[in-house]
């Protein structure tokens, strides 16, 4: 069955730089966009970014856009989200999913980011 | 992009139904067949139940369902059961890549 499970998140400090992984199986990673989409602590659901396939497709929230950066290795199945210039509304619980016609069917258990100093 | 409107608040009593509103606007919404929702319960994942407006994911009841007309699209969800609270969240492709939320519907079960 599908799974998606992130890792990276952590306590970092304002200005501050942290990378997110995604390790995917079960399914033809490089077949399907994924997405990375956010939730800071008891507010609704954000996307931040997400990619295509190949890789050859990028899009980012303006919220993010310039600070982070998405990629993917396919023959690692793995999805990866560098997040640089951290800000403390950067504090989110933060989810890879898979895309599939603007709707995200599999989530990981997500990975808690932290900026405060 | 502003977020799509959600009333912070639905319920329903069990067996009745009840309808969860969002509103966006022609950029969004209006503008294409892909609103999404999903369902949050308490410390998890969200889920998806509908994505391309009215289509239901594997697994999903029949209980639910979605639609759209002009710029409001709503989710119903039918003989409501004790396990259907939960938050619920649309989403809507909004042109030129973008994707926008609503802010959630928190479900309570009577």
């Amino acid at each position: 069955q599908v799974q998606l499970v992130e890792s990276g998140g952590d306590l970092v400090k304002p200005g501050g730089s942290l990378r997110l992984s995604c390790a995917a199986s079960g399914f033809t990673f490089s077949d399907h966009y994924m997405i990375w989409i956010r939730q800071a602590p008891g507010k609704g659901l954000e996307w931040v970014s997400y990619i295509s396939g190949g890789g050859g497709a990028i899009y980012y929230a303006d919220s993010v856009k310039g600070r982070f950066t998405i990629s993917r290795d396919n023959a690692k199945n793995s999805l990866y989200l560098q997040m640089n210039s951290l800000r403390a509304d950067d504090t989110a619980v933060y989810y890879c999913a898979t895309l599939h016609y603007y709707g995200s069917r599999d989530w990981g258990q997500g990975t808690l980011v932290t900026v405060s100093s | 992009q502003s977020a799509l409107t959600q009333p912070p608040s639905a319920s329903g009593a069990p067996g009745q139904s009840v309808t969860i509103s969002c509103t966006g606007t022609s950029s969004d919404v209006g503008g294409y067949d892909y609103v999404s929702w999903y369902q949050q319960s308490s410390d998890k994942a969200p889920k998806l139940m509908i994505y391309e407006v009215s289509k239901r994911p594997s697994g999903v009841p029949d209980r639910f369902s979605g639609s759209k007309s002009g710029n409001t699209a709503s989710l119903t969800v039918s003989g409501l059961q004790a396990d259907d609270e939960a938050d619920y969240y649309c989403s809507s492709y909004a042109g030129s890549g973008n994707l926008v939320f609503g802010g959630g519907t928190k479900l309570t079960v009577l």
